[in-house]
């Protein structure tokens, strides 16, 4: 499957405990992207990522969330301390570059991981 | 705040009618405007992406752009019930760095 890969699709927390969502981008694909989608909301960015680097957080929480793509293996997305607020499906998406203001590249949307605090 | 508004819908069309989703939004400086289908449970799946002003076609989707009047819109021709789902329209932030997401109109074509 070339497509954004996510996982786990289903988890489940107790508050108080960490969840570590993993997402490999497309092949060929070198940004990432982390969206959640709360119930009855619309998908909100969160965080844009290239290898090694963080490039727009601007929509990252700004305590408990971290998000990391190391120059080997998958994007982490990481929530410390978890509450009832942070269940919500949570979507990544890569893209082959940057392509500029102009001419954005489309981003291509995993399967999400669906978070559920108990 | 930068905002995407859809009208929520439903929106009802019958099969073989022309499905038309309007969206608007207030960054003055998004360039990039995405279309996205998502089905009840399911990820957001791209059908349409548009950068310049005016019309593009691809098969039975038609997306319009009018920068100055800051909306974006997708026809979908000869709609089918399997073209029922919920679309997102997507503006990209000013930097180009994010999107930024509508709620989304629910479609529902009957047979």
């Amino acid at each position: 499957n070339a497509g954004v890969m996510q996982n786990p699709r289903h988890l489940v927390r107790r508050r108080g405990q960490e969840a570590r969502l993993r997402c490999s981008p497309m092949k060929g694909h070198s940004h990432v992207y982390w969206y959640r989608q709360l119930p009855e909301e619309g998908l909100k960015f969160m965080v844009y990522l290239q290898k090694e680097n963080i490039i727009d957080e601007s929509g990252m929480p700004k305590e408990r969330f971290s998000a990391e793509f190391p120059k080997e293996g998958p994007s982490i997305l990481r929530i410390q301390q978890v509450v009832r607020g942070d269940s919500a499906a949570y979507f990544c998406a890569s893209s082959p570059s940057f392509g500029g203001t102009y001419s954005n590249q489309p981003q291509h949307f995993g399967d999400g991981t669906r978070l559920s605090i108990l | 705040q930068k905002e995407v508004e859809q009208n929520s819908g439903p929106l009802s069309v019958p099969e073989g009618a022309i499905a038309s989703l309007n969206c608007t939004y207030s960054d003055r400086g998004s360039q990039s405007f995405f279309w996205y289908r998502q089905y009840s449970g399911k990820s957001p799946e791209l059908i349409m992406f548009i950068y310049s002003n005016g019309d593009k076609e691809d098969g039975r989707f038609t997306a319009q752009l009018n920068k100055a009047s800051q909306y974006v819109s997708l026809l979908i021709r000869d709609s089918q019930p399997s073209d029922s789902a919920t679309y997102l329209c997507a503006p990209s932030n000013q930097a180009g760095t994010a999107l930024i997401f509508g709620k989304g109109t629910t479609l529902s074509v009957s047979s």
